[in-house]
């Protein structure tokens, strides 16, 4: 088990460029979510993946970003057109959840984060 | 909607003093709490977890919380701190319902222990 990894740790780009972010969650988990965390402020929730199905995208994602976790395993979250305002750190972080037929989880589903990767826009 | 409020940017302490971080939530639902302590330039690890059961717990690296459901509250304590402690702690809900969607976050408190 190597955890959750992100890559890359670091990206600067130009104003009005796409970057892309990948996760790679610990291998059995069945939820995957990314954060963004700007200075001074804790992470703020922008979307999360059961399996393959993206279930959840908060108000902060807005058109320019698209997140991805086409195999239920990997996910990409997309920037378009970056602005400066995006500048942040984006964590994803991965967690199982466990359901017994009813439709609430038989565990706690714990996150476990990545490192992190953190994106300046200049 | 769950909210989380931590009351102290920052809490600057001596080494081998103690130390306690505060944190209070709102929900309109019963939650789960966590602390989540972030060293510079990296993700976030948890420290330590209220789920039910017991309103005292321990987490790692010697702190525990203590859970107070009246004053919707889960303080952070140390007995005696070291400098590698310095580091950014979250404070964190998570609704016991809805499956589990997301977590919330407080602003979270910078912990500066020196010499």
């Amino acid at each position: 088990d190597t955890g959750v990894s992100q890559d890359p740790r670091h990206k600067i780009t130009k104003r009005g460029q796409n970057v892309t972010f990948r996760c790679d969650p610990i291998s059995e988990h069945n939820r995957l979510y990314w954060y963004r965390q700007t200075l001074g402020q804790g992470p703020e929730f922008l979307t999360y993946f059961q399996n393959e199905a993206q279930l959840e995208k908060s108000r902060l994602l807005s058109d320019r970003f698209s997140a991805e976790r086409p195999k239920g395993s990997f996910s990409t979250l997309e920037i378009q057109r970056t602005e400066q305002g995006d500048s942040a750190m984006y964590l994803c972080a991965s967690s199982l959840v466990i359901w017994a037929g009813g439709n609430q989880p038989t565990n706690t589903g714990e996150l476990f984060f990545g490192e992190g990767s953190r994106l300046t826009v200049l | 909607a769950q909210s989380v409020t931590q009351l102290d940017s920052q809490v600057p302490v001596f080494e081998e003093a103690p130390v306690e971080l505060r944190c209070n939530y709102s929900s309109s639902v019963s939650v789960y709490l966590f602390w989540y302590v972030q060293y510079p330039n990296q993700g976030l690890q948890l420290l330590l977890k209220y789920l039910s059961g017991s309103t005292l717990v321990k987490g790692i690296n010697g702190f525990e919380a203590e859970f107070n459901k009246s004053q919707t509250s889960f303080h952070l304590r140390k007995p005696s701190v070291h400098i590698s402690d310095t580091a950014e702690y979250f404070c964190a809900v998570r609704s016991k319902n809805s499956g589990y969607s997301t977590l919330t976050f407080g602003k979270g408190t910078m912990l500066l222990v020196s010499p």
